[in-house]
C-alpha cells in the first residue's frame, strides 16, 4: 500500500536558522497539507496546497513559513527563522481527487529548536 | 465545520468490540463524518468516513444515526495495537479543506 514519507525523522536546529522539511506524497494525490503538533497538544492545521498554490492557511502559517513542490513530486515546508516555539512534530498529508477528500498522513518530522 | 463531542477516554478488553461515540448535533446536510486515529507519536491515520449511510471497511464500521446528529465507530475485535486517540471530525467534503482535530477519545485496549 502506498505511503507518505517524510524526511528527516528528527531535525535539531538553532533558533534563527532556516529548516526545510521534506515530504514525498502518494503519487496520484493532488491535495497536500502540513499540520503540526506541539508536544501534548492537538494536531493543528498549517496550510493546504493544490495546483501549485496555497488553498487555505491558518493563522500559524505566517511569513516565516512557505511551501512548495520544487520538482512536481516532493512537497516541502520551509521555516525561515526558527523560534523555540516552532518545536513540534510536523506532519505532511495528502488526499486523492474526489469529493470526500480523506487525508493520508506521513509519520512526521520532529523539529527541535534550541 | 460542525462541532463534535467525544468522551475523553474509554477502555476495552482485547478481543471485544470497541464502540466509540461521537455527537455532532449541528451537522449540516453536506458535511461528512470522518474518523481518524493517532497512535502515540505517529501521524494521524484515516479510518473511515460516511455521509448518511452506515459504512464498513477492513478496519472498522461507522454507524450514523438517522438524524445524523451522532455516530459510533466500531472496532469489531479490538487488539492492543488499537490503543490510540480516536478523532471524530465533521467537515464538508471536497477541495483542499483542512481537518480540525479536537481532543479525541483515548481508547485503551486492555489485555
Amino acid at each position: 500500500e502506498p505511503e507518505v514519507t517524510q524526511t528527516p525523522s528528527h531535525q535539531v536546529t538553532q533558533m534563527g536558522q532556516e529548516v526545510i522539511l521534506h515530504c514525498v506524497p502518494i503519487s496520484n494525490h493532488l491535495y497536500f497539507y502540513w499540520y503540526r503538533q506541539i508536544l501534548g497538544q492537538k494536531v493543528e492545521f498549517l496550510v493546504s496546497f493544490y495546483n501549485n498554490e496555497i488553498s487555505e492557511k491558518s493563522e500559524i502559517f505566517d511569513d516565516q513559513f512557505s511551501v512548495e513542490r520544487p520538482d512536481g513530486s516532493n512537497f516541502t515546508l520551509k521555516i525561515r527563522s526558527t523560534k523555540l516555539e516552532d518545536s513540534a512534530m510536523y506532519f505532511c498529508a495528502n488526499s486523492p481527487p474526489g469529493v470526500t477528500n480523506e487525508q493520508f498522513f506521513g509519520p512526521g518530522t520532529r523539529l527541535t529548536v534550541l | 465545520d460542525a462541532k463534535t463531542t467525544q468522551p475523553t477516554s474509554m477502555d476495552c478488553a482485547e478481543g471485544r468490540a470497541a464502540n466509540l461515540p461521537c455527537n455532532h448535533s449541528t451537522i449540516s446536510g453536506n458535511e461528512y463524518v470522518y474518523w481518524y486515529r493517532q497512535i502515540h507519536s505517529q501521524g494521524p491515520q484515516y479510518i473511515i468516513h460516511g455521509l448518511k449511510n452506515n459504512e464498513t471497511n477492513e478496519m472498522a464500521s461507522l454507524i450514523i444515526t438517522e438524524d445524523r446528529k451522532s455516530s459510533t465507530l466500531i472496532l469489531p475485535h479490538a487488539t492492543l495495537r488499537d490503543t490510540a486517540v480516536y478523532y471524530c471530525i465533521v467537515r464538508v467534503g471536497g477541495s483542499a479543506r483542512q481537518l480540525t482535530f479536537g481532543s479525541g477519545t483515548q481508547l485503551t485496549v486492555l489485555p
